[in-house]
């Protein structure tokens, strides 16, 4: 059974960092694209960031370019975002989830459940 | 960027109805399109991809169909476990971008 399970998670002060991690089990890390999508509290899902299987191509929502980086380690089955200069408007509920190929323009299956970020001084 | 517009945002209805969810996108996304359900306080769920093709052991009282720039998910008989927020995806190009959402609720 393919899981995903977020951790990371939490407060922080506007202009501060914080580093979201996903553990993936349940099928070959490294074949598959993965991604990070994000709600705010009472509203939408928006995506974030995306990155292939290899890692080699990363994209990013014009909101967090150049604030966010996305990355894996496919020896730990991880993928992470490290988040920088945290605004207000990125709090959120943060999810991860798969892609069902090794390409990152794809849907979204499954998802992790979620770990909450929350800037605010 | 592909901006992805649904309708209605509430869709009030009882146990039995057929409902039908609309999705339109800024530009043509062929069938590039995923639908989703969210229950409160839980994550996302695929329903369908490819517009119309059924995710493995998602019941098939939900259908999509569409192309182009004009999606629709329909559900046939609504049941009590299908209260609940259905977003659209295009997955085209970057940015990756969703629909508002359209909120199912009880009549």
């Amino acid at each position: 059974e393919v899981q995903l399970l977020e951790s990371g998670g939490g407060l922080v002060q506007p202009g501060g960092s914080l580093r979201l991690s996903c553990a993936a089990s349940g099928f070959t890390f490294s074949s598959y694209a993965m991604s990070w999508v994000r709600q705010a509290p009472g509203k939408g899902l928006q995506w974030v960031s995306s990155i292939s299987a290899s890692g080699g191509s990363t994209y990013y929502a014009d909101s967090v370019k150049g604030r966010f980086t996305i990355s894996r380690d496919s020896s730990k089955n991880t993928l992470y975002l490290q988040m920088s200069s945290l605004r207000a408007e990125d709090t959120a509920v943060y999810f991860c989830a798969k892609s069902p190929v090794a390409a990152a323009d794809n849907w979204f299956d499954p998802w992790g459940q979620g770990t909450l970020v929350t800037v605010s001084s | 960027d592909i901006q992805m517009t649904q309708s209605p945002s509430t869709l009030s209805a009882s146990v039995g109805d057929r409902v039908t969810i609309s999705c339109r996108a800024s530009q043509s996304i062929s069938s590039w399109l995923a639908w989703y359900q969210q229950k409160p306080g839980k994550a996302p769920k695929l329903l369908i991809y490819k517009a119309s093709s059924l995710k493995s052991g998602v019941p098939s009282r939900f259908s999509g169909s569409g192309s182009g720039t004009e999606f629709t998910l329909t559900i046939s008989s609504l049941q009590p476990d299908d209260f609940a927020t259905y977003y659209c995806q295009q997955y085209n190009s970057f940015p990756l971008t969703f629909g508002g959402g359209t909120k199912v609720e009880m009549k």
